[in-house]
């Protein structure tokens, strides 16, 4: 069984440009959740994709976007990013059973630089 | 809203101490509560769960009991190892599409 992976492990942008960081879902799951975890503290919720839905966000400005394909796979684009955009950016798959008890298991995240 | 607390790190211990990690927890209801550990240089990893009050989550000798009266989730292992030094993270889930809301965490050193 394949875990979450994630692409690139490392990012280096300047402030104002445009980042899309991509996840792949552990098989057989088909939601995909980002966290932002800046350095020291805990990962924070950005938003949650549920077959190719947006299903839930937390609070992020709308430059935070994302997307998922037919096959789970998400997207989670940056736009005119900022210093404090900088961060371990999680991404987590899991499969709902209609219960609140679905794990949620991450991938090793992308670092990424704002310079 | 729902919260979690942490104890605060770090915590510094010798090989085959006692390790305590205090966790509590504001909710509505009575969410699945969550122990992941972060490696250095690496994502999250779950540690354990615990679905209902009075279970006991556990894996790689750490033990975590789902407290309701106390709203507690302590994580605790008898015997930790230099390999243990990590970030753990107690976590719950919340809102209808459970996203996780975690504590700051607390950086473990465990040393020989």
């Amino acid at each position: 069984e394949t875990g979450v992976t994630q692409s690139p492990t490392h990012l280096i942008k300047t402030r104002g440009q445009q980042v899309t960081l991509r996840c792949s879902s552990q098989s057989g799951h088909n939601t995909v959740s980002w966290y932002q975890q800046a350095l020291g503290q805990g990962p924070q919720f950005i938003f949650q994709y549920y077959r190719e839905e947006e299903n839930g966000r937390g609070n992020f400005p709308p430059r935070f976007s994302g997307l998922q394909f037919p096959n789970y796979s998400s997207e989670l684009n940056v736009n005119a990013l900022e210093l404090d955009d900088s961060a371990l950016y999680l991404c987590a798959s899991s499969s709902p059973s209609g219960q609140a008890t679905d794990t949620q298991y991450f991938g090793p995240g992308t670092r990424l630089t704002v310079l | 809203g729902d919260s979690v607390t942490q104890m605060e790190g770090p915590v510094t211990l010798s090989e085959e101490a006692f390790l305590t990690i205090n966790c509590t927890y504001t909710a509505t209801g009575y969410p699945s509560l969550f122990w992941y550990v972060q490696y250095p240089g690496e994502g999250l990893q779950l540690l354990l769960k615990a679905t209902k009050a009075d279970d006991k989550g556990s894996n790689k000798g750490f033990e975590a009991t789902y407290r309701k009266e106390t709203t507690s989730f302590h994580l605790e292992k008898g015997s930790v190892q230099v390999s243990d030094s990590a970030v753990y993270f107690c976590a719950l889930p919340s809102g209808g599409y459970n996203k996780l809301i975690f504590g700051a965490g607390t950086r473990l050193a465990v040393h020989p």
